[in-house]
């Protein structure tokens, strides 16, 4: 496809439950980022890979999530035992270029997660 | 700690009517960049413009112009003759290449919305 797609759409998981949020981000497209996105407020950076190492992953707010990228193509957000405070949009966006502080990031249509 | 601030969560004007969207920024870098968004109610985030901190030159493009003043650090955004079209949420954008997480820092968004 052209764009940055994300699967799936919606997630609704009970509480304690695991969840995997998958990413295609654009072909060729050198670093993927993921956020997060609470009702009503801005996207909050959640991580950064460059091809297929992880290069910050400072904004992940527990152990409990874990993001992976292993051929530098798809990645994947992994959130362990899902609490209430983890139901929001979760986008995920690519750049073309490695230093893609100052390049357009080019973003999916994000995975709403519910978590009850 | 870099921040975004877009003060005003929800805009509402007629159509044909100009409106600005506010922005400020904080940040301890002399060199970053600056965005803007749009997210339309299909959620995906839409690139606008990217401006350096050294490129103070105001920019208009077609409807759209960007203020920037690195005297007040504001970034705003005015469209001129508004268009049903042109209701979303809005977002001001952040990054820095020396400091801080490599993903874009957000302000929360300024819901505009352009009544017929």
């Amino acid at each position: 496809g052209a764009g940055v797609s994300q699967s799936p759409r919606y997630k609704v998981a009970k509480r304690g439950q695991d969840v995997a949020l998958r990413c295609d981000p654009i072909s060729g497209h050198v670093s993927l980022f993921w956020y997060q996105q609470a009702l009503g407020q801005g996207p909050e950076f959640l991580t950064y890979f460059q091809n297929e190492a992880q290069l910050d992953k400072s904004g992940l707010p527990s152990d409990r999530f874990f993001a992976e990228r292993p051929e530098g193509s798809v990645s994947t957000l992994k959130i362990q035992r899902t609490q209430k405070e983890d139901s929001a949009v979760y986008l995920c966006a690519s750049s073309l270029v490695v230093a893609a502080y100052y390049n357009e990031q080019f973003f999916g249509p994000g995975t709403r997660l519910t978590v009850l | 700690a870099q921040k975004v601030t877009q003060a005003q969560t929800e805009i509402s004007v007629v159509e044909k009517e100009d409106v600005t969207l506010d922005c400020v920024y904080e940040t301890r870098d002399t060199t970053y960049y600056l965005f803007w968004y749009k997210q339309p109610p299909s959620g995906e985030l839409v690139f606008l413009i990217r401006r350096n901190s050294f490129d103070e030159q105001n920019e208009i493009s077609g409807r759209y112009s960007w203020n920037f003043q690195k005297s007040t650090s504001s970034f705003n955004f005015t469209i001129t003759a508004s268009q049903v079209v042109d209701s979303a949420v809005y977002f001001c954008a952040l990054s820095e290449p020396n400091g801080g997480a490599d993903g874009l820092t957000f302000g929360k968004g300024t819901h505009l919305i352009i009544q017929p």
